[in-house]
């Protein structure tokens, strides 16, 4: 069955530093990967999307690369700050161009000050 | 610009009950989707809304959910004979409907079932 893993329930990190966080999967063959932010009592908002045959994506301090080989999306925040703190979730649409997302737990980012 | 709204934003209910949640998504999108999110969890797919029919369903855990969207906007969760294992954050999505478009999330709906 399809399995998406994100590295840690938990990353701290300092303020200033990059934050990388790290979602695998398996039994996937996924047409494009989103991100999402979450904050505590909100739904999702949306970051990046990143295609199958997009090695890399950047918007503003952040940055996404997507390696269907290894079967892993990395999401890096340059320059964190203590406003970036909150849980990041990817997701991966169920493959043929399905609508369906399937969202891994999510890690939980707190950007020490 | 409205984004996507969710009512109500908490409901407490007894188990057997029957419940509504609706779902206002932005105007002009056409897919609508509804997940379920339990604490420390990801979203869970339930059904996924393209104008007023149901395009997928397979996320519904049994018959005892339902979800209509009779005029292609609004959308409505129904659950009967809630059990406690249902307490959970409802989440509604839209999109423009083509796929890999990001769906916009409403703030959910905290369902509580005693």
């Amino acid at each position: 069955s399809q399995k998406i893993e994100q590295n840690s329930e938990a990353l701290n990190i300092q303020e200033g530093k990059t934050a990388t966080l790290t979602c695998n999967y398996t039994n996937y063959s996924p047409a494009y990967l989103q991100w999402y932010r979450q904050d505590p009592g909100r739904g999702p908002v949306f970051l990046l999307l990143i295609r199958e045959n997009e090695k890399e994506k950047r918007k503003e301090r952040l940055k996404v690369t997507f390696d269907t080989t290894l079967k892993q999306s990395l999401f890096h925040i340059t320059a964190s700050q203590p406003a970036d703190s909150a849980t990041y979730l990817c997701a991966l649409d169920s493959g043929a161009g399905s609508y369906q997302l399937t969202f891994g737990k999510g890690t939980k980012l707190s950007v020490i000050p | 610009g409205a984004g996507v709204s969710q009512t109500p934003s908490n409901k407490v209910t007894e188990k057997g009950k029957y419940v509504e949640l609706r779902c206002d998504p932005i105007s002009g999108h056409t897919a609508l989707y509804w997940y379920r999110q339990s604490l420390g969890q990801g979203p869970e797919f339930l059904i996924y809304f393209q104008g007023t029919g149901a395009a997928d369903d397979s996320g519904l855990p049994n018959d005892r959910f339902f979800a209509v969207r009779p005029e292609g906007s609004v959308s409505t969760l129904k659950i009967q004979r809630t059990e406690r294992g249902d307490s959970a954050v409802y989440l509604c999505a839209s999109s423009l409907g083509t796929s890999g478009n990001e769906q916009f999330f409403g703030p959910g709906t905290r369902l509580t079932v005693l």
